[in-house]
């Protein structure tokens, strides 16, 4: 596609559900990247994957979270057991190489209540 | 372990101005890469503009141009006649060659008034 995708836009969960969130990247871009932005505040690294490489997990707050890549294309980004601090805009990235600006999707608003 | 600051956490600028916003980094890295992101308030976050660690030219991108200064780990963005659609969020992020991540700074919220 044109641009980065992100589904759902919007997401209500209860505390203590799994939600699952999809990014597509634009085609043809080898890097993903997955962000987490609170209220007011700057982006927190998640996650990133590089082609066929393993991804880089350094971001991930704990082990409820994980992602996954499937072909080296749509990424799927997990919350186990969402708590209400959980709650945020989930944004994803991709990257055609290192002197690429990143395009990012619209993001994922996650609201735990 | 890179780091970006910004020490700005607002500012004001009148329309037609120039106004330069700072970000100083941390690294061990000798090839990085330093970008600037716009965030207005719809939430979008939108690429401005690149300075490579190894580019000798200060990078411009119509208005918006990268005051790089190697030597002090600065690279401020300057935007030059303010119009009142750049007020908004602005990032300041980098990427270390050897980890390919891209951390970001906290944030400066531009306000420009008529």
């Amino acid at each position: 596609g044109a641009g980065v995708s992100q589904s759902p836009s919007n997401k209500v969960t209860e505390k203590g559900k799994d939600v699952e969130l999809r990014c597509d990247p634009i085609s043809g871009h080898t890097a993903l990247y997955w962000y987490r932005q609170s209220l007011g505040q700057g982006l927190e690294f998640l996650i990133y994957f590089q082609g066929n490489s393993a991804p880089d997990k350094s971001g991930l707050p704990s082990d409820r979270f994980s992602a996954e890549r499937t072909g080296g294309s749509v990424s799927t980004l997990t919350i186990q057991r969402t708590q209400q601090e959980d709650s945020a805009v989930y944004l994803c990235a991709s990257s055609r190489g290192p002197d690429y600006g990143f395009t990012f999707g619209s993001g994922t608003r996650l609201t735990v209540v | 372990a890179q780091k970006i600051t910004q020490t700005q956490p607002g500012m004001f600028v009148q329309e037609k101005e120039a106004v330069t916003l700072d970000c100083t980094y941390d690294t061990s890295d000798q090839s990085y890469g330093l970008f600037w992101y716009k965030q207005p308030s719809s939430g979008e976050m939108i690429f401005l503009i690149y300075q490579g660690s190894y580019d000798e030219q200060n990078a411009t991108e119509g208005r918006y141009s990268l005051n790089f200064q190697k030597a002090r780990k600065s690279a401020n963005l300057v935007i030059s006649a303010s119009q009142l659609g750049d007020s908004a969020m602005y990032f300041c992020a980098m990427r270390e060659a050897n980890t390919d991540k891209l951390i970001f700074g906290t944030g400066t919220r531009l306000q420009v008034f008529p």
